[in-house]
């Protein structure tokens, strides 16, 4: 699975939209970007997911370059239940390796009043 | 909720015991996966069940072991405890092998001392 990059760390005014950034410029034709957050003493939540389309679903949007080297989730009115860290991770939809996630440190979003 | 439930919350062990946790998955989720989470840091893939067969594992040394039933539920063992083995124990449970979507358990907490 590719590797990807994440600042450690962002700050967010509540209400205001959060933009995660995430690299990838290693990532082959058959990965998709994959999100998933964890609240503090919760288990990981998959927030969304896509190939090379921007998506969008209840919780967040997904931009995703051109060349699939970046990608950006965004939340679109941050709230304070949203303070997490933000895991951005790749695999291939089926086969191979698929079967596992590779999480890397992910971003501490924090959310301020 | 994800309606995957973990037993128990929390867990002291001495060195060089043994110790069984559980997972409760979602009815109908023939696939279950195990990871290890050490503090401040991301999951990191242990294992991966799919119909009471190990589909896939990370690596882990044999002494972590794994069993999956027919009721949805699974047990993750580990022999000879490490000091090192202290971490979050987290299951997530899918549709299938290759589901975009993971579920994940709250955790056990496991302290070896």
């Amino acid at each position: 699975d590719a590797k990807t990059t994440q600042p450690t760390s962002m700050d967010c005014a509540e209400g205001r939209a959060a933009n995660l950034p995430c690299n990838h410029s290693t990532i082959s034709g058959n990965e998709y970007v994959y999100w998933y957050r964890q609240i503090h003493s919760q288990g990981p939540q998959y927030i969304i997911h896509g190939l090379k389309n921007n998506e969008t679903n209840e919780m967040a949007s997904l931009i995703i370059t051109e060349d699939r080297k970046s990608s950006t989730l965004i939340l679109p009115h941050a709230t304070l239940r949203d303070t997490a860290v933000y895991y951005c991770i790749v695999r291939v939809e089926s086969g191979g390796s698929n079967y596992k996630l590779t999480f890397g440190k992910g971003t501490l979003l924090t959310v301020n009043p | 909720e994800t309606g995957v439930t973990q037993s128990p919350t929390h867990l002291i062990k001495t060195r060089g015991q043994q110790v069984t946790l559980r997972c409760s998955s979602q009815s109908g989720h023939n696939t279950v996966s195990w990871y290890q989470q050490a503090l401040g840091q991301g999951p990191q893939f242990i294992f991966q069940y799919y119909r009471e067969e190990e589909n896939g594992r990370g690596n882990f040394p044999p002494r972590f072991s794994g069993l999956q039933f027919p009721n949805y539920s699974s047990e993750l063992n580990v022999n000879a405890l490490e000091l090192d083995d202290s971490a979050l124990y987290l299951c997530a449970s899918s549709l299938d092998r290759f589901t975009y979507e993971q579920y994940f358990g709250p955790g056990t907490r496991l302290t070896v001392t």
